[in-house]
């Protein structure tokens, strides 16, 4: 299995605190992505990393901030988490990046917004 | 909104059966083009995955059909498995892009 650590796996949080949720490899891939998984509506790319400190946006990264100070931490924060941001959160790696390599997920951190 | 469209939803198929997944995307600029396998509490693994310069790419029991005109791929599974039994994402990128775009899932159950 690829070296990818998610933390928490779970939590549960009320409306309107910051939720920060982490992804740590031992790969020392250069790309790293945040997805979100939701019923109907598969996964859907948040933000990814292309390098230390080198981030941009995915599809739904209204609500969300990411950081990468190093290459082996990836950040997703929820500056104020909202109930419809309750879903499962998978990180993934990938060496090459160009979408056409293989990507890595981690296991998710399944978030609960009350 | 969904650049690829992944159908059914849901999947009973007989052990010893196919199990039949497809998809279809509008992007022509797409040319890499893979499934994914998700087990219950687990992250999505990449299971097989095809380029448009073929038509076919097999491994093991598992099967991509890509159709290039009518912009759709598809993914069979032959003699399936109770094993088998996941959700299963295609997906599509393009070279010069970073995103994976995938399906929303077909959920497959194979009763023994």
């Amino acid at each position: 299995d690829a070296g990818i650590t998610q933390s928490p796996r779970h939590k549960v949080t009320e409306t309107g605190t910051p939720v920060t949720l982490r992804c740590h490899q031992t790969e020392n891939h250069r790309y790293m992505y945040w997805y979100r998984q939701d019923p109907g509506h598969g996964l859907r790319l948040i933000h990814y990393s292309y390098g230390v400190k080198d981030t941009d946006k995915g599809e739904v990264s209204d609500g969300y901030s990411v950081s990468r100070s190093k290459t082996e931490d990836f950040l997703l924060t929820l500056e104020s988490a909202t109930s419809s941001q309750t879903s499962v959160y998978f990180c993934a790696i990938s060496e090459s990046g160009r979408n056409t390599g293989e990507l890595f997920f981690g296991e998710g951190s399944r978030l609960t917004v009350l | 909104q969904q650049q690829v469209k992944q159908s059914p939803q849901s999947l009973i198929v007989q052990k010893g059966g196919i199990s039949i997944i497809n998809c279809a995307y509008e992007n022509t600029a797409f040319d890499y083009f893979p499934w994914y396998q998700q087990f219950p509490g687990k992250g999505p693994a990449l299971l097989i995955a095809i380029r448009p310069d073929v038509s076919e790419k097999k491994e093991g029991r598992f099967t991509i059909s890509f159709n290039k005109s009518a912009k759709q791929f598809s993914l069979h599974i032959m003699d399936s498995q109770p094993g088998d039994s996941a959700t299963y994402f295609c997906a599509a990128s393009k070279d010069s892009g970073y995103a994976l775009n995938f399906g929303k899932g077909t959920s497959l159950l194979v009763t023994p």
